[in-house]
């Protein structure tokens, strides 16, 4: 089957802590997207990435860290730095960056900060 | 910047009936405008793309119109089942590689 995966479902962090969370596609998709989603907020892009090796901040991208090694993946790292990390979090990807192409997304990551 | 807004918030109506969900945007220099359905706890499920130059896409009961002039598009569904109950949002992709998002419509079809 081919699509976008993220795990793990749920994590919780204790407050300073790091965490990763996991974004794999298998679309041989060229972009991949990093969202924050709140309650009653539109999604919020936090970073994009459009070819192997780089990445683009996006709205919101203060306290997170991404790398894009590969093309299949593209993991996004909550830093203590991030004031108010509790959110869902969600990975999409797209065919081509630079044209008007669907972007497909996973089934998002749950971060509770206890 | 581009605002994405979606009203109304929320909706509720009987099963069978027709209905329009609507997306605003403030800035027509946009690629292609997106509607997504999302179910509670959930990633997106795109429904349809129309791209800047057309003027509506359709798939199933569902169909969507843009107007790029006015900054608007439609979402209408057709003979709503329960099933369909779920939350609906739109995003709009503008140069940069940017999407931006609404806040979605909460749409319940009541058996």
């Amino acid at each position: 089957d081919g699509g976008i995966t993220q795990s793990p479902k749920y994590l919780f962090r204790k407050e300073g802590q790091n965490v990763t969370l996991s974004c794999e596609q298998n679309l041989n998709h060229d972009a991949m997207y990093w969202y924050r989603q709140d309650p009653g907020q539109g999604l919020r892009l936090i970073y994009y990435s459009q070819i192997v090796n780089d990445f683009q901040k996006g709205d919101i991208a203060e306290g997170y860290s991404v790398s894009r090694e590969k093309k299949e993946s593209f993991p996004l790292t909550v830093t203590s730095a991030q004031k108010n990390p509790t959110a869902f979090y969600l990975c999409a990807s797209s065919i081509d960056p630079t044209t008007g192409a669907r972007q497909f997304f996973g089934p998002g990551t749950r971060l509770t900060v206890l | 910047k581009q605002e994405v807004t979606q009203i109304p918030a929320a909706l509720s109506v009987p099963e069978g009936e027709n209905l329009v969900l609507n997306c605003s945007f403030t800035d027509s220099a946009i690629y292609n405008l997106q509607w997504f359905r999302q179910d509670p706890g959930k990633g997106l499920t795109s429904l349809l793309l129309i791209q800047s130059s057309q003027r509506e896409q359709t798939s199933g009961r569902l169909n969507a119109s843009l107007d790029k002039s006015s900054g608007r598009s439609t979402l209408y569904i057709a003979a709503s089942q329960p099933g369909d109950s779920a939350t609906y949002l739109c995003a709009v992709k503008v140069t940069g590689n940017q999407f931006y998002f609404g806040t979605g419509t909460s749409l319940t079809v009541i058996p």
